[in-house]
């Protein structure tokens, strides 16, 4: 089945050392975003590719990069991790079709910052 | 500022009784789409809806888009404990940036 994969599911880090988390997606979708969500708050953007156009939201800290290498992967970089953000991170996918921007999410990384 | 405004905020009933949230907003937006989000998941699409008055259903869920697509609802009959979840309602940015404008959610718990 084509689907949006997210790896890893859990990851622990220390203060201030980087990490990385990786998408994957098999639909061919053009569009790759990449989400903060943090415990019962709604998905917060925080930028999206579209193909190789990179598009950052003007909130987000400079903290956070990104790179998507082709079509089908898409990366997360944190350069030096904060106790403020361990969240839920969430990758998605869009095909913009010109109509209706739906959006399949992947099933999300859980980040610790000890 | 787009915004979507979600009630209600919590909502914990009894398995096999009936109920609706909303979404609402002052914005026009050209599609709305609803997602369903289980603890440690990502929100799974439920639906999309694009035209003003239609309703969709989805088994024992019902969507309803406004008139003057402002706003949107979701009713559940006869819930059931897999219902559970966080919805989110969703809906296209105005400037056609590729960006969806979230609600806040509402966090339904069915009880057994």
């Amino acid at each position: 089945d084509a689907m949006v994969i997210q790896n890893p599911r859990y990851q622990v880090t220390q203060f201030g050392k980087p990490v990385t988390l990786s998408c994957s997606q098999t639909l061919n979708h053009n569009v790759m975003y990449w989400y903060q969500q943090k415990s019962s708050q709604a998905p917060k953007l925080l930028f999206h590719y579209y193909d190789k156009d990179f598009n950052n939201e003007a909130d987000t800290p400079d903290n956070f990069q990104s790179r998507r290498p082709n079509t089908s992967f898409c990366f997360l970089d944190i350069r030096s991790p904060g106790l403020g953000d361990a969240a839920m991170y969430l990758c998605a996918t869009s095909r913009n079709s010109g109509t209706a921007y739906e959006q399949y999410f992947g099933p999300g990384t859980r980040l610790t910052v000890t | 500022t787009q915004l979507l405004e979600q009630s209600p905020q919590f909502l914990s009933i009894q398995e096999g009784e009936n109920l609706t949230v909303y979404c609402n907003s002052s914005s026009v937006f050209s599609s709305l789409q609803w997602y369903r989000q289980e603890p440690g998941e990502g929100p799974v699409l439920l639906v999309t809806v694009v035209t003003g008055g239609e309703v969709k259903k989805l088994k024992r869920l019902t969507f309803q888009f406004g008139d003057a697509r402002k706003d949107s609802s979701l009713h559940i009959t006869a819930a059931q404990p897999g219902d559970t979840g966080l919805y989110l309602c969703a809906g296209e940015s105005q400037n056609r940036d590729d960006k969806i404008i979230f609600g806040k959610g509402t966090r339904l718990h069915i009880l057994p």
